[in-house]
C-alpha cells in the first residue's frame, strides 16, 4: 500500500484554469505539508497542517489554498493558473515529533 | 537566517569512483539531519538520518554521513558508486525552532558507465 498518495500523477491544463491536487496518507501522522519542486529541482516547501490545522503558510499567491478534511487529507486547490506554476508538487506527511517526512510521489503540473 | 547549502549543483563521475556531498546548516540548537534521493522521474526517498548519538550514520545502498557539529556539516559519502546512483541528492534540517524540514538546493550527481 502507497503510504502517501496524491492524484493526479499528471496534469496538464490552459492559463486560467482551477485545479486541484489531492493527498491522502495512511501513516497515522499528524503533519501533512505540501512542496514545489521547480525546474531545476529546488525543493520549497508551500504550507503545512498539524492536525487540520495550518502550521506553515511559506510566501505563496492566494491563489493556492490549501485544506485539510482531516488529519489524514490535504488537497491543494489552485485558482487562475500561471505558466509558473508549472512544477512538481510533493506531498509529504511526518509524525508530530518531525524524525522523518515521507513523501508522495509527486504530481507533475503544465500550464500551458 | 535558516538554511541549509548544498556546495555542488552537479557531480559527474565514474563507476567505482568514491563520492562525497557537502551539507551545511545554519542553526546553532540541536537539529536533527536527513539525506534523500530522488532517482529520476521518482519521489524522494529517505537514504539516512541523524538524529542524536554516534555522528556516523549508515543508511541505505551503501552510503554513510557524518555529522561534525562544529563545522554545522552533515556530508554524505559513498566509498565506491554505481551506475543506478545516478540521482538528486538533498540535504534536510529540521529544528523544532524552525518546524519545518528545509531542504538544501541538491546536488545532481551523475554516473558515467
Amino acid at each position: 500500500d502507497t503510504a502517501v498518495s496524491q492524484t493526479p500523477k499528471y496534469l496538464v491544463t490552459q492559463m486560467g484554469n482551477d485545479k486541484s491536487i489531492k493527498c491522502e496518507q495512511n501513516l497515522g501522522h499528524d503533519t501533512m505539508y505540501w512542496y514545489k519542486q521547480d525546474s531545476k529541482k529546488f525543493l520549497k516547501i508551500m504550507f503545512s497542517y498539524n492536525n487540520k490545522e495550518l502550521i506553515i503558510n511559506e510566501t505563496v499567491p492566494n491563489r493556492f489554498s490549501p485544506k485539510s478534511p482531516d488529519k489524514a487529507h490535504l488537497n491543494l486547490h489552485i485558482n487562475s493558473l500561471e505558466l509558473g506554476d508549472s512544477a512538481v508538487y510533493f506531498c509529504a506527511s511526518s509524525p508530530t515529533s518531525g524524525n522523518t517526512i515521507y513523501f508522495g510521489e509527486g504530481s507533475w503540473l503544465t500550464v500551458v | 537566517a535558516q538554511s541549509v547549502s548544498q556546495h555542488n549543483h552537479h557531480v559527474i563521475l565514474s563507476e567505482a569512483a568514491s563520492l562525497e556531498l557537502g551539507c551545511n546548516y545554519s542553526y546553532g540548537g540541536t537539529v536533527n539531519l536527513f539525506w534523500y534521493v530522488q532517482y529520476p522521474g521518482q519521489h524522494l526517498q529517505l537514504l539516512l538520518k541523524y538524529f542524536s548519538g554516534d555522528p556516523l550514520v549508515k543508511g541505505i545502498k551503501g552510503f554513510e554521513a557524518e555529522f561534525i557539529k562544529s563545522k554545522f556539516s552533515f556530508n554524505l559519502r559513498k566509498p565506491s558508486v554505481q551506475w543506478s546512483d545516478t540521482a538528486e541528492y538533498f540535504c534536510a534540517v529540521r529544528t523544532d525552532s524552525w518546524g519545518k524540514f528545509q531542504f538544501g538546493a541538491g546536488t545532481q550527481v551523475v554516473v558515467t558507465p
